[in-house]
């Protein structure tokens, strides 16, 4: 079976850094993807770790240590903009193919 | 061309109606996905075709039909649905070559109502 959890809600202020943390348990383990989702719009791809280490994107960094089943987001200097749904997603492969899982979902809201 | 596109945005349908959801990608992508997303919950997979072919259907019950007609269309056949089916539908697509990330690219979905 698979497992993705990640915090419900998160609040934080215009330029402070947060961090958005992801457990997952999956088998054929094959990456970890971070998407943004405004409400009422599709997923947009943030980020993507397959091996160990710190993956860093301009203000967004995402961070994977395999051996502990655990990613994080790292967002910095917090825009308004960046209030949205931020899904952890891990893509396993078997015989049958490959997918992506999304965890529930981290609602993340700044505030001026 | 780096988009994937989903027709209709909007379908309101009765519960004996037959309806297609349809979604379109030119980026080569040979893996093509249905989610089903509902308010404030993450989306969730319903099927995967790779080369054109069924490769994962997650217990989907059988009023929902996809049909991938070639590597740039895939389809969902609607008949019978039930009002807790009304959702966000999204489409996406992925390269399956290994040397990419395979990020998955979503298409704006399709809001669909069942009354």
């Amino acid at each position: 079976g698979q497992n993705i959890d990640q915090p419900t809600e998160m609040t934080a202020t215009e330029g402070a850094i947060v961090q958005i943390n992801c457990t997952y348990q999956t088998s054929g383990f094959n990456g970890l993807f971070w998407y943004q989702q405004h409400a009422g719009e599709a997923p947009t791809f943030l980020s993507y770790n397959v091996l160990d280490g710190l993956e860093e994107k301009g203000r967004f960094s995402s961070f994977l240590s395999r051996s502990k089943g655990y990613s994080y987001l790292l967002l910095k200097e917090l825009q308004m903009k960046d209030s949205a749904s931020y899904l952890c997603a891990v893509r396993s492969s078997n015989q049958a193919g490959t997918a992506l899982i999304f965890g529930k979902g981290t609602t993340l809201s700044v505030s001026s | 061309d780096t988009e994937v596109t989903q027709t209709p945005k909007h379908l309101v349908m009765g519960m004996t109606n037959k309806k297609s959801l349809k979604c379109e990608q030119h980026m080569g992508h040979r893996a093509m996905y249905w989610y089903k997303q509902k308010a404030k919950k993450p989306p969730e997979l319903m099927f995967v075709y790779s080369y054109e072919k069924l490769s994962i259907n997650e217990s989907v019950p059988s009023r929902f039909s996809p049909e991938c007609p070639n590597s740039s269309l895939l389809n969902l056949h609607l008949h019978a649905l039930q009002p807790e089916d009304s959702a966000l539908y999204l489409c996406a697509s992925s390269p399956i070559d290994r040397g990419l990330s395979g990020e998955l690219f979503f298409g704006e979905g399709s809001r669909l109502t069942v009354l």
